[in-house]
C-alpha cells in the first residue's frame, strides 16, 4: 500500500529552527508538496520538489531525496504564527496525491 | 481577489438527512476536488472533477455525490447512506488534473456534525 509518514506532533521555540520529517512509500513519484494549515482554516501551499536537492524559499526551505523516499521542511527564524500543522504530500504515478497526516507544530515563547 | 468559497462554515444535521455543502471557484480552474479532513489521518479525496459534466469517484466515495454544471461549481451531498459524516470538508481547485506540478487552492472548509 502506499505510505507517508510525519511525526504527529514538534514542540520548538520561538526563533529557533525547526525540522519536519516526511517519509513515504508510493506507487511511483511524480514530485512531493508541503502545506500549511492553520487549525480550522484551508491548507496553503508552501513548496513542491520534484527533483532531489534543496529547494529555499524565504524562511521555508524544503529538501527531497527520491532514492530515499525522504523530504524535510526547514522552517528557520521561528514566529508565532508558525503554529499550525504541515501536511506532506505525495502525487503517485497516476497523478494522485497521497496526503499525510499532518504535523501539528507548537511554538513556544 | 480570486479563491474559492465554501459554504456553510459549519452545519448541523439529523441522522436520516442529506445535506449539500456548496463550492464555489473564480480561479478559472478546470479541477475541482472534494477531500474529507478527520483527525489524526490525512486527506480522503471524495470525487474529483476535470471537466464541466464529468467527476470520478476518488477513495472514499460511497455516501456522497457531485454534480458539475457549471466551471465555477462543484457542490458535494452527504447523503443518509454516509455511516459516519462528522467531518471538516474541504473544495479544492487546480488548474490541471494530471500534472506533477498541480498546486490545489483550498477553501475555508465546511464543518459537519451529525447529531
Amino acid at each position: 500500500g502506499q505510505n507517508i509518514d510525519q511525526p504527529t506532533e514538534m514542540t520548538a521555540t520561538e526563533g529557533a529552527i525547526v525540522q519536519i520529517n516526511c517519509t513515504y512509500q508510493t506507487s511511483g513519484f511524480n514530485g512531493l508538496f508541503w502545506y500549511q494549515q492553520h487549525a480550522g482554516e484551508a491548507p496553503t501551499f508552501l513548496s513542491y520538489n520534484v527533483l532531489d536537492g534543496l529547494e529555499e524559499k524565504g524562511r521555508f526551505s524544503s529538501f527531497l531525496s527520491r532514492s530515499k523516499g525522504y523530504s524535510y521542511l526547514l522552517l528557520k527564524e521561528l514566529q508565532m504564527k508558525d503554529s499550525a500543522s504541515y501536511l506532506c504530500a505525495v502525487m503517485d504515478s497516476n497523478y494522485q496525491l497521497i496526503w499525510g497526516a499532518g504535523t501539528k507544530l507548537i511554538i513556544k515563547p | 481577489d480570486g479563491g474559492i468559497t465554501q459554504s456553510p462554515k459549519y452545519l448541523f444535521r439529523k441522522e436520516g438527512q442529506n445535506v449539500t455543502l456548496s463550492c464555489e471557484q473564480n480561479l478559472n480552474h478546470d479541477a475541482m476536488y472534494w477531500y474529507r479532513q478527520d483527525p489524526g489521518q490525512g486527506l480522503r479525496l471524495i470525487y474529483y472533477s476535470q471537466i464541466v459534466n464529468d467527476f470520478q469517484k476518488g477513495d472514499i466515495a460511497e455516501g456522497y455525490s457531485v454534480s458539475r454544471e457549471k466551471k465555477e461549481s462543484f457542490p458535494l451531498t452527504v447523503t443518509s447512506a454516509q455511516k459516519n459524516p462528522t467531518a471538516f470538508y474541504l473544495c479544492a481547485s487546480s488548474i490541471a488534473g494530471t500534472s506533477g506540478a498541480n498546486v490545489l487552492t483550498f477553501g475555508a472548509g465546511s464543518r459537519l456534525t451529525v447529531l
